[in-house]
């Protein structure tokens, strides 16, 4: 079946520096999707890509899928406070990477 | 945005019991629904797929019997964890898939259910 890996499981920054998490999936996806879910929080839906190559921009967040389709990045630039939490990537079957667990230090 | 709630959002019972949890979409319909576990600092586990008016789909390993699922109307799932024990204490979590728009596959999720099992 359908396997997604997430990297890194953790990352701690500094308020200010940037963050990248990076998914990988097993197959080729017709999408992915992102997520975040807050300390205590529900899941809480970003964007989904569906092209190869696409790159979309919400702000300081910045998403790519692979050429390949078969992995995805995450990008924020100059992580603020309320970036806390864990981002998700989710396949087209559902399938949710691990998380990466982002804790921004003030 | 479409909004899914979610009851209780906290239960605790006792061994042996069953625990009923109610996932509902407000402003819109769905006919499919997903019900998810969801363990401390781990990802989100599929369980299975609600549809509306037919038998759920559940994921390998979980247990159908165990968890009970019913999406009677497009707006009600329903997931009832029977004979509970403790090993099943998790945060439970639904979502729901509204009208398919643009192409998109957006799951909206409910404020998610814990469960503690005494």
């Amino acid at each position: 079946g359908q396997q997604v890996m997430q990297i890194p499981q953790y990352q701690h920054v500094q308020e200010g520096e940037d963050f990248t998490t990076y998914c990988n999936s097993s197959t080729t996806l017709s999408n992915i999707q992102w997520y975040k879910q807050r300390p205590g929080g529900h899941p809480v839906f970003l964007i989904q890509l569906v092209k190869s190559g696409e790159v979309k921009k919400q702000k300081r967040l910045t998403f790519q899928f692979g050429e390949a389709k078969k992995n995805s990045s995450l990008h924020i630039t100059a992580t603020q406070t309320t970036d806390v939490g864990t981002y998700f990537c989710a396949g087209s079957q559902l399938t949710f990477g691990s998380g990466t667990q982002l804790t921004v230090l003030p | 945005g479409a909004v899914v709630s979610q009851h209780p959002s906290r239960v605790i019972c006792k061994s042996g019991t069953s625990v009923k949890i109610e996932c509902r979409s407000l402003d819109f319909q769905a006919t499919t629904m997903f019900w998810y576990r969801q363990f401390p600092k781990q990802s989100l586990m599929l369980m299975a797929t609600s549809n509306e008016g037919s038998k759920a789909t559940y994921e390998q390993g979980v247990e159908k019997d165990k968890f009970l699922i019913n999406h009677a109307s497009l707006t009600l799932s329903t997931l009832t964890v029977t004979s509970a024990h403790p090993e099943d204490s998790s945060f439970y979590i639904c979502s729901a898939l509204p009208p398919r728009t643009r192409g998109t596959d957006t799951q909206y999720f409910g404020p998610g259910t814990r469960l503690t099992v005494l």
